[in-house]
């Protein structure tokens, strides 16, 4: 049973455009949405986070939407620039638990 | 600061065999778990641990076994390897939070991939 559902799977966009990721979940007790970015090789790092008490967070090129109603959040990245491609995941927990329940991870690339 | 260290980076092992994937941390994290990523299912939590000889399965414990006789040390056992097991894991850690007011930042290792032929 998916908890987090993330789309799309892969993504490509050209340099200087906006990416965008979404996810949806399903149990409103989550209360903490965190996205992760991973490089290949790599292990997932985090990258930004949200509550639900706003609506947007802003770090950057990089913007969490949150639509707590809809039971969904995206993540923007603005000006994409090619050393952002990478695979993001999308996570949700409650506030307070270290157990992370992950979404299914897009690969973004980011053409010249 | 090392970080998190997993070992091997790379297995290739046949069905029915039985080996270790290790993972050390040096941040003195409570919280270790381990991970399995797959194409197209994300990152699953097979099994985590709050401390040293506390452990608790996740989402897709079968086939996997765990134990935390250190802070430090958080090993994954495959008892009988399966090819189903064939994928990239991953050891993470964090600080406790036990409920209290505190976001969850997972660090994460490099990764071991595994293959069962």
């Amino acid at each position: 049973q998916q908890q987090v559902k993330q789309s799309p799977q892969s993504l490509i966009v050209q340099k200087g455009g906006i990416s965008i990721i979404n996810c949806a979940y399903e149990n409103t007790a989550f209360d903490y949405f965190p996205w992760y970015q991973q490089f290949p090789g790599k292990g997932p790092a985090l990258l930004i986070a949200i509550r639900p008490d706003v609506s947007e967070k802003k770090e950057g090129r990089f913007t969490i939407s949150f639509n707590k109603s809809a039971k969904q959040f995206s993540l923007h990245i603005m000006d994409s620039q090619p050393g952002d491609s990478a695979t993001y995941f999308c996570a949700a927990s409650l506030w307070g638990n270290e157990k992370l329940t992950f979404g299914t991870g897009t690969r973004l690339t980011i053409i010249p | 600061n090392a970080g998190v260290t997993q070992t091997p980076k790379f297995q290739v092992l046949k069905t029915g065999q039985s080996m270790t994937l290790q993972c050390a941390q040096d941040m003195n994290h409570e919280y270790m778990s381990w991970y399995r990523q797959d194409p197209g299912m994300g990152l699953r939590l097979i099994h985590y641990s709050v401390g040293a000889g506390i452990t608790d399965q996740g989402e897709v414990p079968n086939g996997y076994n765990v134990s935390r006789s250190t802070t430090e040390d958080f090993p994954l056992r495959l008892l009988s390897a399966a090819p189903s097991q064939t994928s990239v894991y991953f050891c993470a850690s964090s600080y406790l939070l036990a409920g209290y007011s505190g976001a969850n930042v997972l660090t994460f290792g490099a990764g071991s991939r595994l293959t069962v032929l």
